[in-house]
């Protein structure tokens, strides 16, 4: 079945520095791809999206790529900041088959000042 | 608008109680989604409405859950007899049909078995 594997954290980084958290993938069909993010004592919300090979998701200086070839979807920024500091939740869906999110285990990231 | 909102915020119960728990999804949203978040398993899905109508129920982990939606501003996830290991943090979110991938999601209740 479909699934999503994502970098185990917690990821700990200083403010301005390069960010990237791994994700790939797994699908019989073909997905579209989302990152989440959850801010402490909230629900999640959509940070960005990629619905077919090559496109690049991008929002909040955050972008990430879907590469079809590596089944994958990174998390990228090139300066994070304190106010970055949530756990970042990669995921697809396959809205011909169902509609579900499949959604990954979550990588905390912790930005210290 | 409001977006979803959930009820209790909290709620702590002794094993072999009954919980409730609330929401009401957002206006116009054809999909509703209960999800439950704990350390050790991340984020389950539990079980998603269409329209009002359960279409995935494979989540839920036993018959002592049960959820329902009686219209399409509101639905309810119970938990008959609880038990410590049911302790954690739920979330209600919805999503229409046209924009499937995003979903809105509640600020949770963060259910205690003692």
């Amino acid at each position: 079945g479909n699934s999503v594997t994502q970098m185990e954290g917690p990821v700990t980084l200083s403010e301005e520095a390069f960010l990237t958290i791994n994700c790939t993938y797994t699908a019989t069909g073909y997905p579209s791809l989302f990152w989440y993010v959850q801010y402490p004592g909230e629900g999640l919300q959509l940070l960005l999206k990629a619905t077919k090979a090559d496109d690049k998701g991008s929002n909040k200086g955050f972008e990430a790529t879907y590469r079809k070839e590596t089944t994958s979807f990174h998390l990228e920024k090139g300066s994070v900041q304190v106010s970055d500091s949530a756990v970042y939740f990669c995921a697809l869906s396959d809205h011909h088959r169902d509609d579900k999110i499949i959604f990954g285990k979550g990588t905390r990231l912790h930005i210290l000042p | 608008d409001a977006g979803v909102i959930q009820s209790p915020r909290h709620e702590v119960t002794e094993m072999g109680q009954e919980v409730t728990l609330r929401c009401k999804p957002i206006s116009g949203h054809d999909y509703l989604f209960w999800y439950r978040q704990t350390m050790m398993r991340g984020l389950e899905l539990l079980i998603y409405f269409n329209n009002n109508v359960p279409i995935d129920d494979s989540g839920m982990p036993e018959d002592r859950f049960s959820a329902k939606m009686p219209n399409a501003s509101f639905s309810t996830l119970k938990i008959q007899p609880s038990e410590p290991r049911d302790s954690a943090v739920y979330f209600c979110a919805s999503s229409q049909r046209t924009t499937y991938y995003e979903q809105y999601f509640g600020p949770g209740t963060r259910l205690t078995v003692t």
